[in-house]
């Protein structure tokens, strides 16, 4: 069955770069979209950005100058870069998969993975 | 970016009630609003896109309406389940943006 499940440290400290893997299964990301949603604690959702089955992408304009998302199809993983953290950045991270005409919303959620930024 | 507004915030219901949330954009949208029940320690769940069609599964209880900037979600005849937070988000353009969410509380 499709499931989505996020991967990465729990802890960033500010300044330092965040890295997020999220491996899929029950799909391809050939041919499927995969974004990432965050969610600051108390707080609501926030998109982030898409990687499209093609490889393209499409970032969240506030976010676009530190943010990277890349895949590994081989390896059915999508894997998300964001440098210059800051405590503002503290959230849970989900990865979100795209229904299958590419409509933008999102049919199957991983469970999320919390990142605290602190020193 | 399209401004999502949602209302109310909270809401309490009893078990058997109807409940109705509302969503608004700041422009038109027009049909592609979906709407998403978050519960803590589950995965986020898809319930309606397309401003009235249910995915797969989502009981028959729920309903979507509204075209335009102005949607309802409406859950009829509460089950124990439905209470958590529940959420709008826009499909119509990039960037997909979100409601502020609704919490829908057991009174």
């Amino acid at each position: 069955q499709v499931q989505l499940k996020e991967s990465g440290p729990g802890l960033v400290q500010p300044s330092q770069t965040l890295s997020l893997t999220c491996t899929v299964a029950g799909f391809s990301l050939t041919s499927y979209n995969v974004h990432w949603v965050r969610q600051p604690p108390g707080k609501g959702l926030e998109w982030m950005g898409v990687i499209w089955n093609t490889g393209g992408t499409r970032y969240n304009s506030a976010l676009k100058s530190r943010l990277s998302i890349s895949k590994d199809t081989s390896k059915s993983q999508v894997f998300l870069k964001m440098n210059s953290l800051q405590t503002e950045d503290t959230a849970t991270y989900y990865c979100a998969r795209d229904n299958y005409g590419g409509y933008r919303y999102f049919d199957f959620w991983g469970p999320g993975t919390m990142v605290t930024v602190s020193s | 970016d399209v401004q999502m507004t949602q209302s109310p915030s909270n809401l309490a219901a009893s078990p058997g009630e109807s409940v109705s949330i509302n969503c608004k954009a700041s422009k038109s949208i027009s049909k592609y609003l979906a709407w998403y029940q978050q519960k803590p320690g589950k995965a986020n769940k898809l319930l309606i896109y397309s401003g009235s069609t249910l995915q797969s599964g989502t009981p028959s209880r729920f309903s979507g309406s509204g075209s335009g900037t102005d949607f309802t979600l409406t859950i009829r005849n509460l089950e124990p389940e439905d209470f958590g937070l529940y959420y709008c988000q826009q499909h119509n353009e990039y960037p997909p943006t979100f409601g502020g969410g609704t919490k829908l509380e057991l009174k």
